[in-house]
């Protein structure tokens, strides 16, 4: 049981270049999320996938796009690469409903530096 | 949408003292308010969390108070340990299209001094 696994950890880009970050969780969690962070501004949200079939955005959107690819996996797409993007990026997943706490289960991180 | 403001930014303590973190939000519908911790290069963890019908909840040596009134919670760390240095970060749920999200605060650093 891996819980959050996420790929690569450590990936280096310039300017323009694109990538995709791969996530896939074990805990058969309907809701998945993609977080970005960075340095005094905590953790904010890219976009999220409430269930299967479903995206939406979330605080800082622009510049990203994610595919829940089945209810297991959940990847974010930089199509161009920006210095700005240069970031801690996490994927997280949760079940919740009835007496689910909403526990958000995070992946280690993948460190994303762009030139 | 939601807005969730943290404070101090850094904290310092003795070992053995208290820590208080402090959280205001801004949304009066969000519900669900936990904490995470991160320990420097590790993914955060859930370390309690508190629902908008409680007022207070304990877990051993920390706590987390509520006032719905006022829009603030707080995490309350008693007689810390070095081991208690982290990142703590505060969260309300958020609502969007009718689906639910965490917005977290901006983060604490609590150094614990031996």
């Amino acid at each position: 049981n891996a819980g959050v696994t996420q790929t690569p950890k450590f990936q280096v880009l310039k300017t323009g270049q694109s990538m995709t970050l791969q996530c896939a969780q074990d805990m058969n969690h309907n809701s998945m999320y993609w977080y970005r962070q960075d340095p005094g501004m905590g953790l904010r949200l890219i976009y999220y996938s409430a269930s299967e079939g479903t995206t939406d955005k979330g605080e800082v959107p622009n510049g990203y796009n994610v595919s829940r690819l089945n209810k297991r996996e959940f990847s974010l797409r930089l199509e161009s690469a920006a210095p700005s993007q240069t970031s801690v990026y996490f994927c997280a997943s949760s079940e919740v409903g009835g007496a689910n706490t909403g526990e958000l289960f995070f992946g280690e991180g993948s460190r994303l530096t762009v030139l | 949408g939601e807005n969730v403001e943290q404070h101090p930014s850094t904290l310092s303590v003795q070992e053995g003292d208290s820590a208080v973190i402090k959280c205001t939000y801004s949304d009066s519908a969000s519900n669900y308010f936990p904490w995470y911790k991160q320990e420097l290069g590790k993914r955060p963890q859930l370390i309690i969390d508190i629902r908008s019908n409680v007022g207070e909840k304990k877990d051993q040596r920390i706590a987390v108070t509520l006032n719905k009134t006022a829009k603030h919670f707080s995490l309350h760390i008693t007689e810390t340990q070095p081991e208690d240095s982290a990142v703590y970060f505060c969260a309300a749920s958020m609502r969007r299209t009718g689906r639910r999200a965490l917005t977290f605060g901006s983060g604490t650093r609590l150094q614990v001094q031996p």
